[in-house]
Parts: C-alpha cells; sequence; structure tokens
C-alpha cells in the first residue's frame, strides 16, 4: 500500500533554530514530492521535487530529494515566530490524475 | 490572481440530511481536485476533475457522495444523506497542468469543515 510518513510528528523549537523535517516515501508511479505550509485554512505550496540530489532553496527554506533512499527532507534555518504551522508531505504518484498522497504532518511550533 | 474559493466555510447538520460544497478553481485552471481530511488522519484524495470530465473518482467513499463540475468551472460535492463519519475538512485544489506545476504546485482552498451531528 501506497505511504507517506513523515517524522517527527510535533516539534517545539526556539526563535533562531534550525530544524530539519522528515518525510520517506513508498509511492508506486513516483512521479514527484511537494512540501506544503499550512498555517490556519489552505495549504500553501512550498517545493516541488522531482530529481534526487537537487536542493531547492526559499529563502530560510531548503529542501532536497533522495529517490535512492526514499526520502525528503525540508530545513528551515534560523527559525520565526512566524514559521509555526503544520508542514505536509505529499508524493504526486503518477498517471493521468496526478493526485497526491498526504503525509500526517509535522507540527512546528516556534517560540520566542 | 483570485486563489481558490470554497463555502461554506463550515457547516453543521444533523445525520441523515443533505450538504452540498462549492469549490470555484482558480480562472482557467482545468484540473479540478477534492480532498478530504478526517480527524487525526491525513488528507486523502477523493476525486479529479479535467474541466467537466471526472479523470478519476477511485478515492470517493460510497454512492452517497456526488461531485460535479458543469461547464468546467466551479465544481460541487455533495453528500446524499450525510452519516456522521462524514465529518472532516473537505479540501478542493486546482492547477493548470504538469507545466506548471514546478513553481506553483497545487493551489488549495481554505476547505469547508463539515460536522454532522
Amino acid at each position: 500500500e501506497d505511504k507517506v510518513v513523515q517524522s517527527p510528528l510535533s516539534l517545539v523549537v526556539h526563535e533562531g533554530d534550525t530544524v530539519t523535517l522528515n518525510c520517506s516515501y513508498e509511492v508506486t508511479n513516483f512521479r514527484s514530492l511537494l512540501w506544503y505550509k499550512q498555517e490556519k485554512k489552505a495549504p500553501t505550496f512550498l517545493f516541488m521535487l522531482t530529481s534526487s540530489g537537487i536542493e531547492k532553496k526559499s529563502g530560510r527554506l531548503s529542501s532536497i530529494l533522495d529517490k535512492k533512499e526514499l526520502f525528503s527532507i525540508l530545513n528551515i534555518t534560523a527559525t520565526q515566530t512566524g514559521d509555526s504551522a503544520v508542514y505536509l508531505c505529499a508524493c504526486n504518484y503518477g498517471g493521468a490524475t496526478n493526485k497526491l498522497i498526504f503525509g500526517t504532518g509535522t507540527l512546528l511550533a516556534v517560540q520566542p | 490572481e483570485a486563489g481558490v474559493t470554497q463555502f461554506p466555510s463550515h457547516s453543521v447538520i444533523e445525520k441523515g440530511q443533505t450538504v452540498t460544497l462549492r469549490c470555484d478553481p482558480i480562472s482557467g485552471h482545468d484540473n479540478l481536485y477534492w480532498y478530504r481530511r478526517v480527524m487525526g488522519k491525513e488528507i486523502k484524495f477523493l476525486l479529479h476533475f479535467v474541466k467537466e470530465s471526472k479523470q478519476d473518482e477511485s478515492g470517493m467513499p460510497n454512492n452517497r457522495f456526488l461531485a460535479e463540475r458543469t461547464g468546467g468551472t466551479y465544481s460541487t460535492l455533495k453528500v446524499q444523506p450525510a452519516e456522521l463519519e462524514d465529518s472532516g475538512v473537505y479540501f478542493c485544489a486546482s492547477s493548470a497542468g504538469l507545466a506548471t506545476l514546478s513553481l506553483y504546485g497545487y493551489t488549495f482552498g481554505s476547505g469547508t469543515r463539515l460536522t454532522v451531528v
């Protein structure tokens, strides 16, 4: 059965810390992996990764995919309270649908 | 650019009643998806429209759920009759297609929180 597993389920850090969020997957017909940030309402898109070893970066956030070991990490450096959110990892498994299979998410709380 | 709009944002109905959720995708997005998050579980795929056609409805739980996308614009998801286990947050997402996914991903709406009592 296809699955996406995120760890940790939750963590609490202080402003300025660096955090690493993990996502492992077992997905047939894997096409890509996406990271989303969900604060109160709609998940907002962060990255889509399709190739191994190529880091994607946006400000203090970066992510990389390892298609051999079937995992991805999302790094956030110099965390701020505004980074507090649920971070969702999802795999796009191909075919005509391009539907997503999600992990349960990691709840990040950044304390001042 | 307007985002994906869903309404209502919240709905509380009694078991056995009917509820209709609506999603307005980003204009020009041919692909429209419905997902659902049941409390404590991950977000799960329900179905996918390409324009007005159902591309994949393998995630629909049962025949109490009916989705439509008349004219290939907005979509509705009707639950009739609602059961307690239908409670959850229903998300809609849209995309223009594969060419734009790496830049914008799928754009999600804020969801409709459905509570069946």
